[in-house]
């Protein structure tokens, strides 16, 4: 079974916008963190906001917010105020408490931002 | 600070030879590395973890003997992909974390984009 879900391959959105990417995720562990990545067409990978499986708030980092639905298992990331430079894939990630776990990734949507 | 260095960031490289690629955590000890490849457009899939000292532990289907990795210091994992044929062709992402806990993201490399011609 996928433990990361993205089911939206591709999302449109204009400028000055908002937008959500959907994530479901699995897992038995009651400790993990969820992570939102953002790559360009360059290749790298930029963090962009954190959720933990025990934190009670909807993490914020400036224009990124994480609606996160733990019964629900979904960790939904909103993009406020869309820029074209927003215009990349984006990666739903999930690390599990055991030690030395890797992120283990969604596959990706690609969101396209247009003036 | 968190930053991870690979190189090169493009490799074109005729089959049957080998090739190296270096993961580098500049400004923390990494105990933990992890080698990801990436197929245009595709999802970044982990291919091992690689633990200084040790030998790296590989995902299923991932073949060790094509695929080495050494893990030689804190700040160091490299991967060579040897006797490489055109398949082998991909993208290679390393990342690592300065904590190896589920609250710590991992730090990537920006990636080398492999050409095996």
């Amino acid at each position: 079974a996928q433990k990361i879900t993205q089911t939206q391959p591709g999302m449109f959105v204009q400028e000055k916008e908002a937008v959500t990417l959907d994530c479901t995720y699995d897992t038995s562990d009651p400790s993990y963190g969820l992570f939102w990545y953002k790559q360009p067409s360059s290749g790298e990978m930029i963090f962009l906001i954190y959720q933990g499986s025990y934190d009670q708030q909807n993490a914020t980092e400036g224009r990124y917010s994480l609606n996160f639905q733990k019964a629900r298992k979904s960790a939904n990331l909103v993009i406020s105020a869309s820029q074209l430079g927003d215009s990349a894939m984006y990666f739903c990630a999930m690390r599990e408490a055991q030690a030395g776990t890797a992120l283990i990734f969604g596959k990706g949507t690609t969101l396209s931002v247009s003036s | 600070g968190a930053v991870v260095s690979q190189h090169p960031s493009r490799v074109i490289c005729k089959s049957g030879t080998s090739v190296k690629i270096e993961c580098r955590s500049l400004d923390f000890q990494a105990t933990t590395m992890f080698w990801y490849r990436q197929f245009p457009k595709k999802s970044l899939m982990l291919m091992a973890t690689s633990n200084e000292g040790s030998k790296a532990t590989y995902e299923q289907g991932v073949e060790k003997d094509k695929f080495l990795i050494n893990h030689a210091s804190l700040t160091l994992s490299t991967l060579t992909v040897t006797s490489a044929h055109p398949e082998d062709s991909s993208f290679y992402i390393c990342s690592a974390s300065n904590r190896d806990t589920s609250n710590s993201p991992l730090h990537f490399g920006n990636g080398t984009r492999l050409t095996v011609t």
